[in-house]
Protein backbone atom coordinates (compact mmCIF):
# COMPACT_ATOMS: atom_id res chain seq x y z
CA UNK A 1 0.00 0.00 0.00
CA UNK A 2 1.06 3.60 -0.30
CA UNK A 3 1.87 5.00 2.80
CA UNK A 4 1.05 9.17 3.17
CA UNK A 5 3.55 11.35 5.51
CA UNK A 6 2.82 14.84 6.19
CA UNK A 7 5.03 17.38 7.85
CA UNK A 8 5.03 19.11 10.34
CA UNK A 9 2.94 17.22 12.67
CA UNK A 10 2.01 20.40 14.34
CA UNK A 11 2.10 24.08 12.62
CA UNK A 12 2.01 26.81 14.98
CA UNK A 13 1.00 30.16 13.60
CA UNK A 14 -1.04 33.36 13.69
CA UNK A 15 -3.81 34.35 11.34
CA UNK A 16 -2.97 36.51 8.79
CA UNK A 17 0.16 34.20 8.42
CA UNK A 18 0.61 31.64 4.97
CA UNK A 19 1.06 28.07 6.14
CA UNK A 20 2.74 25.45 3.85
CA UNK A 21 1.77 21.59 4.73
CA UNK A 22 3.72 18.57 2.34
CA UNK A 23 2.42 15.05 1.51
CA UNK A 24 4.86 13.09 0.73
CA UNK A 25 4.31 9.38 -0.65
CA UNK A 26 5.73 6.25 -0.66
CA UNK A 27 5.39 5.38 -4.36
CA UNK A 28 4.06 7.67 -7.02
CA UNK A 29 0.76 8.60 -7.27
CA UNK A 30 0.64 8.52 -11.13
CA UNK A 31 -2.92 10.20 -12.23
CA UNK A 32 -2.05 13.23 -9.42
CA UNK A 33 -4.85 11.22 -7.40
CA UNK A 34 -3.88 13.12 -4.08
CA UNK A 35 -6.62 15.26 -2.04
CA UNK A 36 -6.31 17.28 0.65
CA UNK A 37 -9.42 17.71 3.73
CA UNK A 38 -9.95 20.30 6.26
CA UNK A 39 -11.34 18.65 9.84
CA UNK A 40 -12.23 21.37 12.56
CA UNK A 41 -12.24 20.32 16.18
CA UNK A 42 -15.22 18.14 16.64
CA UNK A 43 -16.42 18.08 12.79
CA UNK A 44 -16.46 16.00 9.75
CA UNK A 45 -13.59 15.76 7.45
CA UNK A 46 -14.33 18.43 4.67
CA UNK A 47 -13.06 17.97 0.97
CA UNK A 48 -10.73 20.52 0.19
CA UNK A 49 -8.19 20.00 -3.06
CA UNK A 50 -8.71 17.07 -5.43
CA UNK A 51 -6.55 15.96 -8.24
CA UNK A 52 -3.78 17.49 -6.38
CA UNK A 53 -4.28 21.21 -7.08
CA UNK A 54 -8.00 21.64 -7.84
CA UNK A 55 -10.51 22.80 -5.46
CA UNK A 56 -13.80 21.54 -4.72
CA UNK A 57 -16.46 23.58 -4.69
CA UNK A 58 -17.48 26.33 -2.36
CA UNK A 59 -13.28 26.49 -1.13
CA UNK A 60 -11.89 29.71 -0.85
CA UNK A 61 -9.18 30.30 -3.24
CA UNK A 62 -7.15 31.18 -0.52
CA UNK A 63 -6.25 27.08 -0.49
CA UNK A 64 -4.18 25.95 -3.22
CA UNK A 65 -2.80 22.18 -3.87
CA UNK A 66 0.73 21.42 -5.32
CA UNK A 67 2.83 19.01 -6.54
CA UNK A 68 3.31 15.70 -8.12
CA UNK A 69 4.72 12.04 -7.77
CA UNK A 70 5.52 11.79 -4.38
CA UNK A 71 6.21 15.47 -3.37
CA UNK A 72 2.43 17.46 -2.81
CA UNK A 73 1.71 20.35 -0.65
CA UNK A 74 -0.99 22.58 0.47
CA UNK A 75 -0.99 26.44 1.18
CA UNK A 76 -3.50 28.57 2.67
CA UNK A 77 -2.09 31.82 1.74
CA UNK A 78 -3.37 33.84 4.89
CA UNK A 79 -4.90 31.75 7.66
CA UNK A 80 -8.81 32.54 8.61
CA UNK A 81 -9.73 32.03 12.18
CA UNK A 82 -11.53 28.99 11.40
CA UNK A 83 -8.73 27.48 9.25
CA UNK A 84 -7.16 26.08 12.28
CA UNK A 85 -8.04 22.49 11.95
CA UNK A 86 -6.44 19.39 10.94
CA UNK A 87 -5.12 18.83 7.65
CA UNK A 88 -5.15 15.30 6.09
CA UNK A 89 -4.17 14.47 2.68
CA UNK A 90 -4.85 11.04 0.78
CA UNK A 91 -4.27 9.37 -2.25
CA UNK A 92 -6.73 7.49 -4.12
CA UNK A 93 -4.63 6.53 -7.59
CA UNK A 94 -4.75 2.87 -5.65
CA UNK A 95 -6.49 0.46 -3.25
CA UNK A 96 -6.14 0.94 -0.67
CA UNK A 97 -6.96 4.63 -0.49
CA UNK A 98 -4.70 5.77 2.15
CA UNK A 99 -4.73 8.94 4.29
CA UNK A 100 -1.72 10.84 6.02
CA UNK A 101 -1.98 11.12 9.44
CA UNK A 102 -1.96 14.46 10.03
CA UNK A 103 -0.80 18.19 10.30
CA UNK A 104 -2.18 19.99 13.33
CA UNK A 105 -2.80 24.07 12.14
CA UNK A 106 -2.91 25.48 15.75
CA UNK A 107 -3.07 29.48 16.82
CA UNK A 108 0.25 30.36 17.76
CA UNK B 1 -29.11 18.87 -0.36
CA UNK B 2 -27.14 15.55 0.12
CA UNK B 3 -27.09 14.03 3.09
CA UNK B 4 -25.50 10.52 4.59
CA UNK B 5 -27.05 10.01 7.90
CA UNK B 6 -25.32 6.92 9.85
CA UNK B 7 -26.92 4.78 12.44
CA UNK B 8 -26.49 1.65 14.46
CA UNK B 9 -23.60 2.13 16.78
CA UNK B 10 -23.21 1.83 20.04
CA UNK B 11 -21.18 0.19 23.19
CA UNK B 12 -20.79 -3.55 22.53
CA UNK B 13 -18.03 -6.62 23.76
CA UNK B 14 -15.14 -7.97 22.21
CA UNK B 15 -15.76 -10.81 19.68
CA UNK B 16 -19.42 -9.08 19.36
CA UNK B 17 -21.17 -8.10 16.53
CA UNK B 18 -22.76 -5.04 15.16
CA UNK B 19 -24.96 -3.69 12.00
CA UNK B 20 -24.13 -0.17 10.67
CA UNK B 21 -26.34 1.28 8.31
CA UNK B 22 -26.17 4.99 6.40
CA UNK B 23 -29.52 6.31 4.83
CA UNK B 24 -28.08 8.50 1.90
CA UNK B 25 -30.51 11.39 0.39
CA UNK B 26 -30.64 14.66 -2.09
CA UNK B 27 -28.92 12.13 -4.43
CA UNK B 28 -29.59 8.74 -6.29
CA UNK B 29 -27.32 6.29 -4.22
CA UNK B 30 -27.05 3.73 -7.13
CA UNK B 31 -24.98 5.91 -9.37
CA UNK B 32 -22.05 6.55 -6.55
CA UNK B 33 -19.74 3.90 -5.35
CA UNK B 34 -19.56 4.51 -1.78
CA UNK B 35 -16.91 4.01 1.54
CA UNK B 36 -16.87 3.64 5.23
CA UNK B 37 -13.75 5.72 7.38
CA UNK B 38 -13.40 5.42 10.82
CA UNK B 39 -11.77 7.30 12.85
CA UNK B 40 -10.15 6.53 16.34
CA UNK B 41 -10.23 8.80 19.05
CA UNK B 42 -7.95 11.50 18.89
CA UNK B 43 -6.36 9.51 15.92
CA UNK B 44 -6.38 10.25 11.93
CA UNK B 45 -8.24 8.95 9.53
CA UNK B 46 -8.41 5.31 8.32
CA UNK B 47 -9.97 3.97 5.20
CA UNK B 48 -12.31 0.76 5.91
CA UNK B 49 -14.21 -0.32 2.50
CA UNK B 50 -15.41 0.61 -0.50
CA UNK B 51 -18.37 -0.85 -2.68
CA UNK B 52 -19.09 0.27 -6.68
CA UNK B 53 -22.05 1.30 -7.29
CA UNK B 54 -23.71 -1.87 -8.00
CA UNK B 55 -22.56 -3.77 -5.46
CA UNK B 56 -20.67 -6.30 -7.54
CA UNK B 57 -17.37 -4.71 -6.32
CA UNK B 58 -16.28 -4.46 -2.99
CA UNK B 59 -12.53 -4.30 -1.37
CA UNK B 60 -11.73 -4.15 2.64
CA UNK B 61 -8.39 -2.73 4.50
CA UNK B 62 -6.45 -5.77 5.57
CA UNK B 63 -7.37 -5.07 9.64
CA UNK B 64 -11.32 -5.92 9.06
CA UNK B 65 -10.83 -8.30 6.03
CA UNK B 66 -12.83 -11.48 7.01
CA UNK B 67 -15.03 -9.49 9.76
CA UNK B 68 -16.44 -6.90 8.20
CA UNK B 69 -19.13 -7.14 5.33
CA UNK B 70 -20.23 -4.02 3.45
CA UNK B 71 -23.30 -4.39 1.48
CA UNK B 72 -25.99 -1.62 0.25
CA UNK B 73 -29.37 -1.49 -1.03
CA UNK B 74 -30.04 0.92 -3.55
CA UNK B 75 -33.97 0.39 -3.44
CA UNK B 76 -34.02 1.80 0.08
CA UNK B 77 -30.69 4.44 -0.69
CA UNK B 78 -28.81 2.60 1.84
CA UNK B 79 -25.38 1.34 3.14
CA UNK B 80 -24.70 -1.12 5.40
CA UNK B 81 -21.66 -2.38 7.54
CA UNK B 82 -21.89 -5.69 9.18
CA UNK B 83 -19.00 -5.64 11.76
CA UNK B 84 -18.41 -9.18 13.77
CA UNK B 85 -16.00 -10.27 15.79
CA UNK B 86 -15.47 -6.82 17.26
CA UNK B 87 -12.10 -6.06 18.79
CA UNK B 88 -11.21 -3.38 21.16
CA UNK B 89 -8.98 -1.79 18.20
CA UNK B 90 -12.35 -0.94 16.35
CA UNK B 91 -13.58 1.37 18.48
CA UNK B 92 -13.71 4.82 16.59
CA UNK B 93 -16.41 6.40 14.39
CA UNK B 94 -17.48 5.05 11.56
CA UNK B 95 -18.03 7.29 8.69
CA UNK B 96 -20.45 6.71 5.71
CA UNK B 97 -18.70 8.50 2.39
CA UNK B 98 -19.87 9.03 -1.06
CA UNK B 99 -17.33 9.06 -4.13
CA UNK B 100 -17.94 12.07 -6.33
CA UNK B 101 -17.74 12.03 -9.86
CA UNK B 102 -15.16 11.53 -11.87
CA UNK B 103 -11.91 12.18 -10.07
CA UNK B 104 -13.35 13.97 -7.35
CA UNK B 105 -12.97 11.77 -4.24
CA UNK B 106 -15.03 11.46 -0.87
CA UNK B 107 -17.06 14.79 -1.32
CA UNK B 108 -19.64 14.15 1.16
CA UNK B 109 -19.66 12.70 4.93
CA UNK B 110 -21.97 11.80 7.47
CA UNK B 111 -21.73 12.88 10.71
CA UNK B 112 -20.23 9.74 12.11
CA UNK B 113 -21.76 6.92 14.10
CA UNK B 114 -19.65 5.59 17.46
CA UNK B 115 -18.45 2.08 18.03
CA UNK B 116 -16.82 1.31 21.19
CA UNK B 117 -15.83 -1.89 21.78
CA UNK B 118 -15.16 -2.72 25.44
CA UNK B 119 -15.76 -5.38 28.22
Amino acid sequence: EIVLTQSPGTLSLSPGERATLSCRTSQSVTRNYLAWYQQRSGQTPRLLIYDASSRATGIPDRFSGSGSGTDFTLTISRLEPEDFAVYYCQQYDDSPRTFGQGTKVEIK
Amino acid sequence: EVQLVESGGGLVQPGGSLRLSCAASGFTLKTYWMHWVRQAPGKGLVWVSRINDDGSSITYADSVKGRFTVSRDNAKNTLYLQMNSLRVEDTAVYYCVRDGVGSIPFDYWGQGTLVTVSS
